[in-house]
């Protein structure tokens, strides 16, 4: 596709389940982050890959949250056990890692809301 | 990176250039001045980007000051469709890994 595809577009989940968001990066980037937006804010980072390998991690609230990439294209952000803390926007964005800086290309985010 | 400080909101009135500052007074010499917006619901679109020559594009024009501890991103005719919010960002240039960090932003409203 021609842009950042995130799938759903939005999940309600009970306190307590796992869940997991999918990204599809623009066909070609080897960049991937995944960002985090609670309502009023803006996003923070949680997590960034070169292809397969995750490069920064620091951005993860907690151990409940894992993400992965495992063939350097589509990407899974999991939360484990959810709780309403973890409501908010969450957003993936990938970049090409060479030549001409155009900017980072966002999808349209996932709403995650925790009952 | 360095900390950017912008107004929480603004105004502007449609077909009139809408003119957008940002302050980053402790900017280091590598780090470029980004700009990207956020309307309702969708994700952050990338604007533009500058180091310290004034920059335009077919969305928006950035001007940074001589001294590069502050930056007006303008929006030469508002629409409608601008109505958003928009974030400068100050960071090194692209490579492996360098996120970018979001502040508040401006939250933009154009009318009719």
């Amino acid at each position: 596709g021609a842009g950042v595809s995130q799938s759903p577009r939005y999940k309600v989940a009970k306190r307590g389940q796992d869940v997991a968001l999918r990204c599809d990066p623009i066909s070609g980037h080897v960049s991937l982050f995944w960002y985090q937006q609670a309502l009023g804010q803006g996003p923070e980072f949680l997590t960034y890959f070169q292809n397969e390998a995750q490069l920064d991690k620091s951005g993860l609230p907690s151990d409940r949250f894992f993400a992965e990439r495992p063939e350097g294209s589509v990407s899974t952000l999991k939360i484990q056990r959810t709780q309403q803390e973890d409501s908010a926007v969450y957003l993936c964005a990938s970049s090409l890692e060479q030549g001409r800086d155009y900017g980072y290309t966002f999808g349209s985010g996932t709403r995650l809301t925790v009952v | 990176d360095a900390k950017t400080t912008q107004p929480t909101s603004m105004d502007c009135a449609e077909g009139r250039a809408a003119n957008l500052p940002c302050n980053h007074s402790t900017i280091s010499g590598n780090e470029y001045v980004y700009w990207y917006r956020q309307i309702h619901s969708q994700g952050p679109q990338y604007i533009i980007h500058g180091l310290k020559n004034n920059e335009t594009n077919e969305m928006a024009s950035l001007i940074i000051t001589e001294d590069r501890k502050s930056s007006t991103l303008i929006l030469p005719h508002a629409t409608l469709r601008d109505t958003a919010v928009y974030y400068c960002i100050v960071r090194v240039r692209a490579a492996a890994g360098n996120k970018l960090t979001f502040g508040g932003g401006t939250r933009v409203l154009v009318k009719p």
